[in-house]
Formats: C-alpha cells, sequence, structure tokens
C-alpha cells in the first residue's frame, strides 16, 4: 500500500539554526497537510497545501514557517530560526481530495528536538 | 467551535477483554469521524472512518457508530490482543481542511 514517508525520522538543532522537515506524500494525492504533537499534548494543525499554495493555516504557522513543493515529489517544511518550543513531532500528511470525508495519510514524523 | 474530547488514559485490560474508548465531539454542521492509532515509535494510521450519522467505520476488529443524537463516536472492540497496545485518536473533519484531534488513549494490554 502507498504511504506517505518522512526524512529524517529524528533531526537536532541548535536554538536560532533553519531546519528543513522533508516528505514525500502518496504519488496520485493533491492536498498535502503538516500536523505537529509536543510531547505529551494533542495534535496541532499547522497548514494545509493545494495546487502549489497555502490553503490554511493555523496560529501557529507564522512566519518562521514555510512550505515548499520544490518538485513534483516532496513536500517540504521549513523552520527558519528555530525556537525551544519548536521542539515537537512533525507528522506530514496527504489526501486525495479536499473534503471532509477524505481520510488523511501520515507518515512516521520526525522528531524535532532544539536545543 | 469544533472540538474532540477522549476519556482519558492509560486504559488497561487483559488480553481477550471488552474495549470501549469513548469520544464525543462538538461541531457546527456535519463532520465526518475519523479514528487513528499509533503504535510505539510509529506514524498515525487511519483505523476506520464515518461520515455521517448512523454510519458504522469497521477495521481489524474494531468498530464505531456516528451517533448524532448523543455527539459520540465510540470505539470498540470485542476481544483485545496485546497488539492492539498503542495510542487511539479521535478526530473530526469539516468541509475545511484541517483535522480537530482528541488528546489521545493510551491502551495497555496485558497477556
Amino acid at each position: 500500500e502507498p504511504e506517505v514517508t518522512q526524512t529524517p525520522s529524528h533531526q537536532v538543532t541548535q536554538m536560532g539554526q533553519e531546519v528543513i522537515l522533508r516528505c514525500v506524500p502518496i504519488s496520485n494525492h493533491l492536498y498535502f497537510y503538516w500536523y505537529r504533537q509536543i510531547l505529551g499534548q494533542k495534535v496541532e494543525f499547522l497548514v494545509s497545501f493545494y495546487n502549489n499554495e497555502i490553503s490554511e493555516k493555523s496560529e501557529i504557522f507564522d512566519d518562521q514557517f514555510s512550505v515548499e513543493r520544490p518538485d513534483g515529489s516532496n513536500f517540504t517544511l521549513k523552520i527558519r530560526s528555530t525556537k525551544l518550543e519548536d521542539s515537537a513531532m512533525y507528522f506530514c500528511a496527504s489526501s486525495e481530495e479536499g473534503t471532509g470525508n477524505s481520510p488523511l495519510h501520515f507518515g512516521n514524523g520526525t522528531r524535532l528536538t532544539v536545543t | 467551535g469544533n472540538s474532540v474530547t477522549q476519556m482519558e488514559g492509560p486504559v488497561t485490560l487483559s488480553e481477550e477483554a471488552f474495549l470501549t474508548i469513548n469520544c464525543t465531539y462538538t461541531a457546527t454542521g456535519y463532520p465526518s469521524l475519523f479514528w487513528y492509532v499509533q503504535y510505539p515509535g510509529e506514524g498515525l494510521q487511519l483505523l476506520l472512518k464515518a461520515t455521517k450519522a448512523d454510519d458504522k467505520g469497521s477495521n481489524k476488529g474494531f468498530e464505531a457508530t456516528y451517533r448524532k443524537e448523543t455527539t459520540s463516536f465510540h470505539l470498540e472492540k470485542g476481544s483485545v490482543q496485546v497488539s492492539d497496545s498503542a495510542v487511539y485518536f479521535c478526530a473530526l473533519r469539516r468541509s475545511n481542511y484541517q483535522l480537530i484531534w482528541g488528546a489521545g488513549t493510551k491502551l495497555i494490554i496485558k497477556p
């Protein structure tokens, strides 16, 4: 079964550094997402992306965050200047459609640790 | 606003016990409802879904029925196995893009 893949599985970075988290969504999916889960807290929506532009973003997704689909297969999340509170598990997801009943398929996540 | 409330964990059961994990939601309109599972060290996997009232989602012996009158989507399984140990998340999605998540319920099954 096709799956969403994320790299790296674990990223350690120093505060103030830029990080790029990478994702390869399922090939025939058109909608892409980033979620994050701070340890011990709920999964939180960051951003959705369709047709090469952001469809929706949360309050968390401020100017320090950006997303890009640089080619036909990758979908990236960039954090320009990481803060300690950015430490979390970041999940990429994709779906065939943007309608409510189209399920999201998630990758295994990237654990980001900011020191 | 939209929200999902799940029973707090951890839930600890013996193998072959009956499982219920409660989930209730608050939403405007008619959301789709989902259960996701996260096995240790892995990502979020879709377990089952229901897209309208009275729909029953089922997968791997798990079931959940979309109850509009009680705004609930409780997860059940008749006989759990050690391999079912994981964190279970209830979530809803309206016609926009976001999934709204419950806090997750950790399930521990003892042999």
